[in-house]
């Protein structure tokens, strides 16, 4: 069974710039949650989703947005990129939401 | 507001010992799932564990064991005969109920056995 999957692995963009991740959760998981993990901050939570309907969301600027497709996949868009969002960007999946959650490699997005 | 402490932010042990990481959490909540999570050096978190706050029972896999004490607010991980694969980053998390998955995790523990 395939587990978690995230495109791209790594990413470099300009400050100013959007971005766009990717999450495939594992088949048959229809919640998908997003986290950014920094060395200052740690892991925070961004938003989950589940059913394509945004469950919860963490505390972060109206830059970082998700949506999930009817699929279960998942995208974050993080626009006007600033120099400290350059993070680990991890996504989990679970068959329900307040599941065991699994996650992904991450996406490690720098910003120069 | 939950909170999550893992005042260990680095442990270095010699293979074959025990270590126990440590975990206390902060919540309003009388019903909530506790969380431990390996992350090695390729980035992805392994789920170790979940733990309704209502099953205070310890809980044992293999070389790994949990000790949920509600009274303390503590979910304490040992590792048993520690291995060089068992270097990693240890995450402790904290999701309140009805909430999905919307963890707070701890600061983690690096853990490092040396052979």
């Amino acid at each position: 069974k395939a587990g978690v999957t995230q495109t791209p692995r790594y990413l470099i963009k300009t400050r100013g710039q959007q971005v766009t991740l990717s999450c495939s959760p594992i088949s048959g998981h229809r919640s998908v949650s997003w986290y950014q993990q920094t060395p200052g901050q740690g892991l925070q939570f961004l938003f989950e989703y589940f059913s394509e309907t945004q469950r919860n969301k963490g505390n972060f600027p109206g830059r970082f947005s998700g949506r999930q497709f009817s699929n279960s996949r998942s995208e974050m868009n993080v626009s006007t990129l600033e120099l400290g969002d350059s993070a680990l960007y991890l996504c989990a999946s679970s068959l329900a939401s307040g599941g065991d959650a699994f996650f992904g490699q991450g996406t490690r997005l720098t910003v120069v | 507001a939950q909170k999550v402490t893992q005042a260990q932010t680095e442990i270095s042990v010699v293979e074959k010992e025990d270590v126990t990481l440590d975990c206390v959490y902060e919540t309003r909540d009388t019903t909530y799932y506790l969380f431990w999570y390996k992350q090695p050096p390729s980035g992805e978190l392994v789920f170790l564990i979940r733990r309704n706050s209502f099953d205070e029972q310890n809980e044992i896999s293999g070389r790994y064991s949990w000790n949920f004490q509600k009274s303390t607010s503590s979910f304490n991980f040992t590792i048993t005969a520690s291995q060089v694969v068992d270097s990693a980053v240890y995450f402790c998390a904290l999701s309140p109920p009805n909430a999905g998955n919307m963890l707070t995790f701890g600061g983690g523990t690096r853990l490092m056995v040396k052979p």
